[in-house]
């Protein structure tokens, strides 16, 4: 079964709205989850670190103010797109790697398109 | 329920053997599938396959699809220690949705 779920699995919503996407680890416990954007040319790229209990480390280049991280739990770690434009409109993933670090888990994906 | 699987979830090879990953999906739809390569955390495209039985080839890595059966290979020959890392599948279907697989983590030994 998935170890890793992603709500919603679609979601379009008006420009200047925020919009909150979540990753759930379903079979562990996990300090850090990742997320990850889909670029044109089917490139991934990642965009931070969800540290639970601390702030996200976030690449180089993301807006941290824009993207708001937030690792609720253990389990739980939500991506909200604040103020959102067309061009934030992409193809959103987020995984988790087991405890020790040598399996990754990645969510199916949420799909965001900005009207 | 739209769906991708990979199988092996790991595999662990040593050095010159050959390795085929396997993508199961059943989406609605279908548009692409879409190979990626993972190492530490950024991954990085591989293949895009839209049509059966073509095969896309880039060095030792190769992929077709099989449409009628729903599932795409990833071959890998020839293996090498670089070669380790987690191996993501993709499918794009409808009109612009995408489901992930959970990828195979592949360890190739010296």
């Amino acid at each position: 079964g998935a170890v890793v779920s992603q709500h919603p699995s679609r979601v379009i919503c008006k420009s200047g709205t925020s919009v909150k996407i979540e990753c759930r680890s379903l079979d562990f416990q996990a300090t850090t989850m990742f997320w990850y954007r889909q670029f044109p040319k089917q490139s991934l790229m990642l965009m931070a670190t969800s540290n639970e209990g601390s702030k996200a480390t976030y690449e180089q280049g993301v807006e941290k103010d824009k993207f708001l991280i937030n690792h609720a739990s253990l389990t739980l770690s939500t991506l909200t797109v604040t103020s959102a434009h067309p061009e934030d409109s992409s193809f959103y993933i987020c995984s988790v790697p087991d405890a020790r670090d040598t399996e990754q888990y990645f969510g199916p994906g949420t799909r965001l398109t900005v009207t | 329920e739209d769906k991708v699987v990979q199988s092996p979830l790991s595999l662990v090879v040593h050095e010159g053997d050959t390795v085929t990953l396997n993508c199961s999906y059943e989406v609605t739809n279908f548009r692409s599938l879409l190979w990626y390569k993972q190492e530490k955390k950024a991954p990085t495209f591989l293949f895009m396959l839209t049509s059966s039985g073509i095969e896309k080839k880039s060095g030792r890595l190769s992929s077709i699809l099989d449409k009628k059966e729903l599932f795409s290979i990833l071959n890998i020959t020839a293996t090498q220690t670089g070669d380790s890392a987690v191996y993501l599948c993709a499918v794009g279907y409808n009109n612009n949705d995408m489901r992930f697989g959970a990828g195979t983590r592949l360890t190739v030994k010296p």
